[in-house]
């Protein structure tokens, strides 16, 4: 069964930090895809990121960077210079390929970022 | 930009009521999802659809549950008889085909049973 851990519940940094949010993942499939998303206090899901098992190249996006390493199951993001606007819950999934038409995510249980001005 | 609509954004109904929510995926997706999020918990899958009928469902998905594709546009998920337990916000996901499709969420239907 696949699991993914995001151990710090709650972070709390002031505006222009560096922020790094941790993610842990099992699966027993050698391909699989892990994503990040954010959940601002109104609630939606914003995809931020998909990232395939066999591509472990780091990613940059203006402030956001992600940290693929399949050695220790782990997909890390970080924002530079933090901004009271990242304030939200963010949440690491990973979906199993290999289902038909399933693909289903399986959620960490978020992060909730506090960013103070 | 296409996206997914969920209908209503917030219902209340009173315990033991059946309850539809209603989702439009995007036009020319193929696979479509339920998911829910309990008030300050994780999101957890329900059910996965395609080709009209379900393909994957959780053990939250239980008789209560049921899923439909009416008319070709429209995506239900219907709570039979609701429980307290079944307030939380419910997403509707779609994607398009094959297996590397990202996951497009609606803005979420927030039910709350009383």
């Amino acid at each position: 069964a696949q699991k993914v851990t995001q151990a710090q519940t709650e972070i709390s940094v002031v505006e222009k930090e560096d922020v790094t949010l941790d993610c842990v993942y099992e699966t027993r499939d050698t391909t699989y895809y892990l994503f990040w998303y954010k959940q601002p206090p109104s609630g939606e899901l914003v995809f931020l990121i998909r990232r395939n098992s066999f591509d472990e190249q780091n990613e940059i996006s203006g402030r956001y960077s992600w940290n693929f390493q399949k050695s220790t199951s782990s997909f890390n993001f970080t924002i530079t210079a933090s901004q009271v606007v990242d304030s939200a819950v963010y949440f690491c999934a990973l979906s199993e390929v290999g289902h038909n038409a399933g693909n289903m995510l399986t959620f960490g249980g978020g992060t909730r970022l506090m960013v103070k001005p | 930009e296409p996206e997914v609509t969920q209908t209503p954004s917030h219902q209340v109904t009173q315990m033991g009521q059946e309850v539809i929510l209603r989702c439009v995926p995007i036009s020319n997706h193929l696979y479509f999802y339920w998911y829910r999020q309990i008030l300050g918990q994780k999101v957890e899958f329900l059910v996965s659809f395609y080709n009209n009928e379900i393909s994957e469902k959780s053990e939250i998905f239980d008789d209560q549950f049921s899923v439909e594709r009416p008319d070709g546009s429209n995506f239900t998920l219907k709570i039979r008889s609701t429980k307290l337990e079944d307030s939380a916000m419910y997403f509707c996901a779609s994607r398009q085909g094959g297996s590397t499709g990202e996951l497009f969420f609606g803005e979420g239907s927030r039910l709350t049973v009383l």
